[in-house]
């Protein structure tokens, strides 16, 4: 199956620094990319839809200048965390759509932890 | 986007079979049907979608009455390693951001 791969699966930053977190789908292009958030024992909750070749779309209460996202490429997005804070400290998702077929496929999730 | 509703928790044994339901009442005309399953500290893997009436893959079942208010995802004689977290979406094929709901958490025990 398709196959979206995150880096870095984990990363420890200090308060006040920013964090880039990649999202690549690796066998498939995908002009549409989504970012989700998930603390422990929570479900998943959508931040951002990253479109390719523009701007990304925020959900309603995510800081998109906090939170900045880059689609520069079919099989790339980025999710910058800015001046990142001890409660931006999470489980970051990205996901991307095969629009081929349809589907809808997860990455591994990238460990944020902020000190 | 359709919300659904979820049971929080459910409790099993090796070799059982697994029913959870999840209703949408507000499903609309195009919308799809698709089940997650999630471990700790990793993405969703999907595990089935459907459309109406009955859907079957190598892992699991999945059966929609006629009005489609509602699932069930049938996880036959699970094993331990089916312990997870279980979402169920609703969405325009191909074309809705995927808004997940509470999800069932499984426990699978010997």
């Amino acid at each position: 199956g398709a196959v979206v791969s995150q880096h870095p699966s984990r990363v420890i930053c200090k308060s006040g620094t920013s964090v880039k977190i990649e999202c690549r789908s690796l066998d498939f292009q995908a002009t549409t990319m989504f970012w989700y958030r998930q603390f422990p024992k929570q479900s998943l909750m959508l931040m951002a839809t990253s479109n390719e070749g523009s701007k990304a779309t925020y959900e309603q209460g995510v800081e998109k200048d906090k939170f900045l996202i880059n689609h520069a490429s079919l099989t790339l997005s980025t999710l910058t965390v800015t001046s990142a804070h001890p409660e931006d400290s999470s489980f970051y998702i990205c996901s991307a759509r095969d629009e081929r077929i349809g589907e809808q496929y997860f990455g591994p999730g990238t460990r944020l932890t902020v000190t | 986007l359709a919300k659904t509703t979820q049971p929080i928790s459910m409790d099993s044994y090796e070799g059982q079979e697994v029913n959870i339901t999840c209703s949408h009442n507000n499903i609309a005309t195009n919308d799809y049907i698709t089940w997650y399953q999630q471990f700790p500290s990793q993405g969703p893997r999907f595990i089935i979608q459907g459309y109406k009436t009955k859907v079957t893959n190598e892992v699991a079942s999945l059966f929609i009455p006629a009005d489609r208010k509602s699932s069930t995802l049938s996880l036959p004689r699970v094993s331990l390693s089916d312990t997870a977290v279980y979402y169920c979406l609703v969405g325009t094929y191909n074309t809705d951001k995927l808004i997940f709901g509470t999800g069932t958490r499984l426990q699978v025990f010997p």
